[in-house]
């Protein structure tokens, strides 16, 4: 059965420092998504893209943050400078083209970011 | 800001009891859908809900939708140590005009089946 895929699956970085998390949606979907969960908290939306484009973003999801699917498979979340509050699993995932609601969302195994 | 509120937070039963699990809300959703999340792991895709008062199937696991698209329940039928794990609920709120949404989870409840 296809799968979301990330990697890497634990990134440790210093503050200040950019990381590039990526994503491989499953092959015929067509919304990407990006959350959050920040360790004992609720997972938490960041950036849904479709199209090409930013469909809608969260408030946490600032300047500092960016997403590019640079080509037809990969999907990416950049953080410019990170912040150690940005310490969290990062989640991607995606869904098939359907009437809102209608498809689930399937969730990649995240990436743990640490920063020091 | 949309709450999903779950409820119980904890859960400890016997191998072969049943379980209800709820979630609710003051929003109305396109949808809820239930998620189970290992640690460390990602949320895992359980059923999507979409009509008021749907019920589906899984096995020995009940999904409902509330009449008002408000509410949810998750019913387990003799659980067991399998299914031991933490169950999220999540409402799905439209954004950006068009046929896209985005999920608003709940804190889950964490359940503990004992041999």
């Amino acid at each position: 059965e296809p799968e979301v895929t990330q990697t890497p699956s634990h990134q440790v970085t210093q503050m200040g420092q950019e990381v590039i998390l990526r994503c491989v949606p499953i092959s015929n979907h067509l919304y990407f998504y990006w959350y959050r969960q920040i360790l004992g908290q609720k997972v938490e939306f960041l950036v849904s893209f479709y199209n090409n484009e930013i469909s809608e973003k969260s408030e946490i999801f600032d300047d500092q943050f960016s997403v590019e699917r640079p080509d037809g498979s990969n999907f990416t979340l950049k953080i410019r400078s990170t912040k150690l509050e940005d310490s969290a699993m990062y989640f991607c995932a995606s869904r098939r083209d359907s009437p809102g609601g209608l498809r689930g969302q399937y969730f990649g195994p995240g990436t743990r970011l640490t920063v020091t | 800001t949309q709450l999903l509120e779950q409820s119980p937070q904890f859960l400890s039963i016997q191998e072969g009891e049943n379980l209800t699990v709820y979630c609710n809300s003051s929003s109305v959703f396109s949808s809820l859908q239930w998620y189970r999340q290992e640690p460390g792991e990602g949320p895992v895709l359980l059923v999507t809900v979409v009509t008021g008062g749907e019920v589906k199937k899984l096995k020995r696991l009940t999904f409902q939708f509330g009449d008002a698209r408000k509410d949810s329940s998750l019913h387990i039928t003799a659980a067991q140590p399998g299914d031991t794990g933490l169950y999220l609920c999540a409402g799905a709120l439209a954004v950006g005009g068009g046929s896209n949404y985005k999920l608003t989870f709940g804190k889950g409840t964490l359940l503990t089946v004992n041999p």
